[in-house]
C-alpha cells in the first residue's frame, strides 16, 4: 500500500529565516505531487504541483519554491520566511493516469513564523 | 471558475443523531466530487468520492450522492458517533488541464455524548 510522509511535524521559525519541508511517498512510482497550504479561515490553497522529476508548476506567486529531486520526493523551500507564511502545509500525491483526480494527503507540517 | 460552497459550521450534534452537511458546486464539464475529513492536528483523509451523475459514494457509514440537476453532493450519516468529530471538506476536480482540487471552506462537526 502507498504511504506519504512529511517532516517535520511542527516548526517554529523566525521571520527572515530559511525553510525546508520534505515530503516522500512510498509504494508507488511516478506520482503527481502537490503542496497545499491551509491557513486559518482561508481553506486549502494549492501552491505547487509536479508531474515528474524537475517539473514544477506554481499556482500562486509567492516567496516559496518547490523542487522534486527524486521521483517520490517533494521539497518546499523559502529563502526568507514572512509572517504570512504561517500555516499548515500539506503534501499530497495522485497517480499519473486512470484516477489522477483522487489526491491522498500526508499528515501535514504546522509552521509558525514569529 | 470552479467553486464549492459548504454549509457554515460549527455543527454540534448528540451521539446517534442524523447528520447532513450540505455541499453545492459550480464547475465546467463533469467534475469528480469528494468528501475529505480532517481530524484535529492531522492531514486530510479521503472519506468518499463520486465520479459521475447519480453515483453514490459511501464509507464508514457516510454517504453522498452526486446530483447534477441540483449541483449538490450532500454528506449524510444516519447515526453519528463522538469519534466522527472532525472538519469535513467537500471538493471537486474538474480536469480540463488543471490538477487542482477546489475545496469548500470546511464544516466543523462536534458530536457530544
Amino acid at each position: 500500500s502507498q504511504t506519504i510522509h512529511q517532516w517535520p511535524a511542527t516548526l517554529v521559525q523566525p521571520v527572515g529565516s530559511p525553510l525546508s519541508l520534505e515530503c516522500t511517498v512510498e509504494g508507488t512510482s511516478n506520482p503527481n505531487l502537490y503542496w497545499y497550504r491551509q491557513a486559518a479561515g482561508r481553506g486549502l490553497q494549492l501552491l505547487f504541483y509536479s508531474v515528474g522529476i524537475g517539473q514544477i508548476s506554481s499556482e500562486v506567486p509567492q516567496n516559496l519554491s518547490a523542487s522534486r529531486p527524486q521521483d517520490r520526493q517533494f521539497i518546499l523551500s523559502s529563502k526568507k520566511l514572512l509572517l504570512s507564511d504561517s500555516g499548515f502545509y500539506l503534501c499530497a500525491w495522485s497517480v499519473q493516469a486512470g484516477g489522477y483526480d483522487t489526491q491522498y494527503f500526508g499528515p501535514g507540517t504546522r509552521l509558525t513564523v514569529l | 471558475g470552479n467553486s464549492v460552497t459548504q454549509m457554515e459550521g460549527p455543527v454540534t450534534l448528540s451521539e446517534e443523531a442524523f447528520l447532513t452537511i450540505n455541499c453545492t458546486y459550480t464547475a465546467t464539464g463533469y467534475p469528480s466530487l469528494f468528501w475529505y475529513v480532517q481530524y484535529p492536528g492531522e492531514g486530510l483523509q479521503l472519506l468518499l468520492k463520486a465520479t459521475k451523475a447519480d453515483d453514490k459514494g459511501s464509507n464508514k457509514g457516510f454517504e453522498a450522492t452526486y446530483r447534477k440537476e441540483t449541483t449538490s453532493f450532500h454528506l449524510e450519516k444516519g447515526s453519528v458517533q463522538v469519534s466522527d468529530s472532525a472538519v469535513y471538506f467537500c471538493a471537486l476536480y474538474s480536469g480540463a488541464g488543471s490538477y487542482q482540487l477546489t475545496f469548500g471552506k470546511g464544516t466543523k462537526l462536534s458530536v457530544i455524548p
